[in-house]
């Protein structure tokens, strides 16, 4: 099983400042199989990044995905009050298919 | 704007079998590139992979739970399923339904709302 391990746990931070989070795989992972989400309580995991740095639509440029092998890092600048969330990689590849990190809570400080 | 809707109990008994429709609108369920997936996440927990189906009868599932779980699709009502049998306490979890884009990688783009099922006599 390839386990994604997010880092840190939670992260303070105050608006305006940059959010830098980790997503750790224990395998290499192709760059097209990376993905990050947010979540907000109560809501569904929305699509922030896919293969490793593309945004999807309407997220912007603020958020910018990169990284390759095992290591893969989020980067969300300039952090505004919405930004604060819980934000999560994926990978697609080895079994199980898809897996999920644990996880990176976005505090304001 | 595709857009997806979980629907069934919010309560099952242990032992029995969780049933979940997910309609899907705006887009058809047949169309190639996407393939239609359930995702589950227990109270305050992260995100757990159930499986996906694609090809209307191509289905992949989590290991953890395969023996378990059957998911399959109703093309004329743009509709996919999930049935998890044996349910304990374990699988009180809110479950979302989601559309996995599969020519550009493999992520969920698209979300149902998620409905909570909780497992409890």
């Amino acid at each position: 099983e390839n386990v994604l391990t997010q880092s840190p746990g939670t992260l303070s931070l105050s608006p305006g400042e940059t959010a830098t989070l980790s997503c750790r795989a224990s395998q290499s992972v192709s760059s097209s199989y990376i993905a990050w989400y947010q979540q907000k309580p109560g809501q569904a995991p929305r699509l922030l990044i896919y293969a490793a740095f593309n945004r999807a639509t309407g997220i912007p440029d603020r958020f910018r995905g990169s990284g390759s092998g095992t290591d893969f890092t989020l980067t969300i600048s300039r952090l505004k009050p919405e930004d604060f969330a819980v934000y999560y990689c994926q990978q697609y590849g080895s079994t199980p298919l898809l897996t999920f990190g644990g996880g990176t809570k976005v505090e304001i400080k | 704007q595709v857009q997806l809707q979980e629907s069934g109990p919010g309560l099952v008994k242990p032992s029995q079998t969780l049933s979940l429709t997910c309609t899907v609108s705006g887009g058809s369920i047949s169309s190639g590139g996407y393939y239609w997936s359930w995702i589950r996440q227990h109270p305050g927990k992260g995100l757990e992979w159930i499986g996906y189906i694609y090809n209307s009868e191509s289905t992949y599932y989590n290991p953890s739970l395969k023996s378990r779980i059957t998911i399959s699709v109703d093309t004329s009502k743009n509709q996919f399923s999930l049935n998890l049998s044996s349910v304990t306490a374990a699988d009180t979890a809110v479950y979302y339904c989601a559309r996995v884009e599969s020519m550009a990688g493999r992520h969920f783009d698209y979300w149902g709302q998620g409905t909570l099922v909780t497992v409890s006599s």
